[in-house]
């Protein structure tokens, strides 16, 4: 049982390039979330998934996309990388988003 | 969600020595959990209390949660080097599936 795995652990990339930051549970639940964690504040939400198919937008959304297309994956995609987006991005899941959130090792992300 | 506010925001004390942080909410909950970080890892969950217990132990944990004063605490006793680490509170007001939401946490060091 590999919990919540993420990938890369570290990523440089240019302005405007595009990546995916990947993360997959193997605990079967329907709840996935992803947030990023900027120094000196705490996570903030990007966006949220409760089920495959099935997402929304957290508190900070814009010039992320994601999808879910199964129970299991849930990537977040960086359409044109900003300097702003430099950050540290936790994905978590839960069976239910009120209780016991299980989180990822995190991916350290800079943009230059 | 609401976001809890931790305090202090930061504390050193000697290994041995009990440790206690506050969180205050604004707003009724359905649960508050506990959550902590080690330095440049993924959230751990600590423990939950429900709106209807007033205390509950985990090992050398101890959260307490006053309602009416809309706060809880939580307790480290005979703290140890290993607990060096952030530690957040998610107070959670049950219905929306925005999941949890964090507070810049209080930073722990324990001395040797």
């Amino acid at each position: 049982n590999a919990g919540v795995t993420q990938t890369p652990k570290f990523q440089v990339l240019k302005t405007g390039q595009s990546m995916t930051l990947q993360c997959a549970q193997d605990m079967n639940h329907e709840y996935m979330s992803w947030y990023r964690q900027d120094p000196g504040m705490g996570l903030r939400l990007i966006h949220y998934s409760v089920g495959a198919g099935i997402t929304d937008q957290g508190e900070v959304p814009n010039g992320y996309n994601v999808s879910r297309s199964t129970t299991e994956d849930f990537p977040l995609r960086l359409l044109s990388a900003a300097p702003s987006q430099t950050s540290v991005y936790f994905c978590a899941s839960s069976y239910h988003p009120n209780y016991e959130q299980y989180f990822g090792p995190g991916t350290r992300l800079t943009v230059t | 969600s609401q976001q809890g506010e931790e305090d202090p925001q930061a504390l050193s004390i000697q290994e041995g020595e009990n440790a206690t942080m506050n969180c205050s909410y604004k707003t009724s909950i359905n649960n508050l959990q506990w959550y902590r970080q080690n330095s440049g890892r993924g959230l751990v969950h600590l423990i939950l209390i429900r709106s209807n217990e007033r205390e509950k132990h985990s090992g050398r944990l101890r959260v307490t949660l006053d309602t009416s004063k809309k706060s809880s605490s939580l307790l480290i006793t005979a703290s140890r080097a290993a607990d060096t680490a952030s530690y957040f509170c998610a107070p959670h007001s049950g219905g929306g599936a925005d999941g949890l939401t964090f507070g810049k946490g209080t930073h722990l060091i324990i001395q040797p």
